[in-house]
């Protein structure tokens, strides 16, 4: 079964900061990679995914991933983060032809003003 | 298009009691997952729905089932409640026109049912 691991799992910037959050994943077979986002309130949104192609991976809202197969990782970048950006990431990964995601455990993300 | 609808939106129950969640899908997706989502554990698969037959089952006890209706519509049922089965459940849909897991299918998630077990 796959697994996923997030760190840092609260993570406070200033707005304009630079983003970074890692994503590692445990697999041996192909998978498809996903990050989704929780603003406060509101239900889990697809930021980006990665099935196949070039691995970096560009979202909304100017986020991007990039994902390398030999470090088994799908970290999310955003270069200069807003308030409105505060909210829970979650990377999840599923087996390739396979429906059932496995999520890491999150990053509370807050910038402030 | 009306996205993922859950109902009822909270729930307050007491152990050993039992509770059924309800979830429509986005109209048209034929693929229903249920996830529990805790601040311990995080998001954790549950089991989908395909046709009406579950497809996939996560790592979780009998006392968690459910079942899909002809119309995709899902429930999810939870018998002899306990403390710790109080999360936020969140269902989710994808279209699978195909039915072939091969295609790689985006999930649309609902706001989910907060459940408190008291």
């Amino acid at each position: 079964a796959q697994s996923v691991s997030q760190h840092n799992h609260h993570v406070i910037l200033s707005e304009a900061a630079s983003l970074e959050l890692g994503c590692n994943y445990s697999y041996g077979g192909t998978v498809n990679l996903f990050w989704y986002v929780q603003y406060p309130g509101q239900h889990l949104q697809l930021l980006l995914k990665y099935f196949s192609g070039d691995p970096l991976v560009k979202g909304i809202k100017g986020f991007e991933a990039e994902f390398i197969k030999s470090k088994f990782s799908f970290n999310l970048r955003k270069p200069s983060v807003q308030w409105s950006d505060t909210a829970e990431y979650f990377c999840a990964v599923n087996a390739r032809g396979n429906n059932r995601l496995a999520f890491g455990k999150g990053n509370q993300v807050v910038v402030i003003p | 298009k009306a996205g993922v609808t859950q109902t009822p939106r909270y729930l307050i129950k007491t152990r050993g009691q039992q509770v059924t969640l309800s979830c429509s899908p986005i109209s048209g997706h034929r693929s229903v997952s249920w996830y529990q989502q805790t601040p311990g554990q995080g998001l954790q698969f549950l089991f989908e729905y395909f046709s009406e037959t579950q497809r996939n089952k996560g790592n979780f006890p009998g006392r968690f089932s459910g079942r899909q209706f002809s119309n995709s519509r899902s429930e999810m049922n939870v018998s002899t409640l306990e403390l710790g089965d109080s999360a936020l459940y969140l269902c989710a849909s994808s279209l699978d026109s195909s039915g072939d897991r091969g295609v790689n299918e985006k999930l649309f998630f609902g706001s989910g049912t907060q459940l408190s077990v008291l």
